[in-house]
């Protein structure tokens, strides 16, 4: 079946400008996950979903950044004023339901270019 | 706060010949264990995971990790190596059910001929 997909899988913009990242997750995935990957690095959480509601945004870098996820199952990842150190591989994840531990399976990433 | 440290940044080895990846995490009560592979230009793919039980888990393409508690390790092993290997591995804790995934910084695997 379809894996996580992400939109755009490159976006390049300029310092100061809005952007939106989509996630699409596996169907029937409760729950979805916001990493950032900066270049050399592991990948470092932002945000968690369960449902439409955000569980865990405690990795949020700053009150630019803001993710929704209104039906519960695509999701956007919206970072206002962009600075040149957002520059980073954007990565979502899903997982199947919350009871016991499921695997988080990733999409391929959208990388993010600002100038 | 929860920490993975991979002690190895590049680790380059020959065909056929073994490796092992090191990894460590942060002490907790319980913890759940991964490692991810990333091949150029694609996402994150689960190698194998540690949720309880036996402490020496098999994965894909023949890896294998064991969880050792007392030194909270877990480190990844392959008796023998592709050039297909080659790739950026991940090692990641999980202290609680569904919450979030902490990864290490990776290390570089480079399978030379």
């Amino acid at each position: 079946g379809a894996g996580v997909s992400q939109t755009p899988s490159n976006k390049v913009t300029e310092k100061g400008k809005y952007v939106e990242l989509r996630c699409d997750p596996i169907s029937g995935h409760t729950a979805l996950y916001w990493y950032r990957q900066s270049l050399g690095q592991g990948p470092e959480f932002l945000i968690y979903f369960q449902g439409t509601g955000a569980a865990d945004d405690s990795g949020l870098p700053n009150d630019r950044f803001f993710a929704v996820r209104p039906e519960g199952s695509v999701s956007t990842l919206k970072i206002q004023r962009t600075e040149r150190g957002d520059s980073a591989v954007y990565l979502c994840a899903s997982s199947p339901r919350p009871e016991g531990y499921n695997e988080q399976f990733f999409g391929p990433g959208t990388r993010l270019t600002v100038l | 706060a929860q920490s993975v440290t991979q002690l190895d940044s590049q680790v380059p080895v020959f065909e056929e010949a073994p490796v092992e990846l090191r990894c460590n995490y942060s002490s907790s009560v319980s913890v759940y264990l991964f490692w991810y592979v990333q091949y150029p230009n694609q996402g994150l793919q689960l190698l194998l995971k540690y949720l309880s039980g036996s402490t020496l888990v098999k994965g894909i393409n023949g890896f294998e990790a064991e969880f050792n508690k007392s030194q909270t390790s877990f480190h990844l092993r392959k008796p023998s190596v592709h050039i297909s290997d080659t790739a950026e591995y991940f090692c990641a804790v999980s202290y609680t059910s569904g919450s979030r995934l902490t990864f290490g910084e990776g290390t570089q695997l480079t399978v030379n001929p």
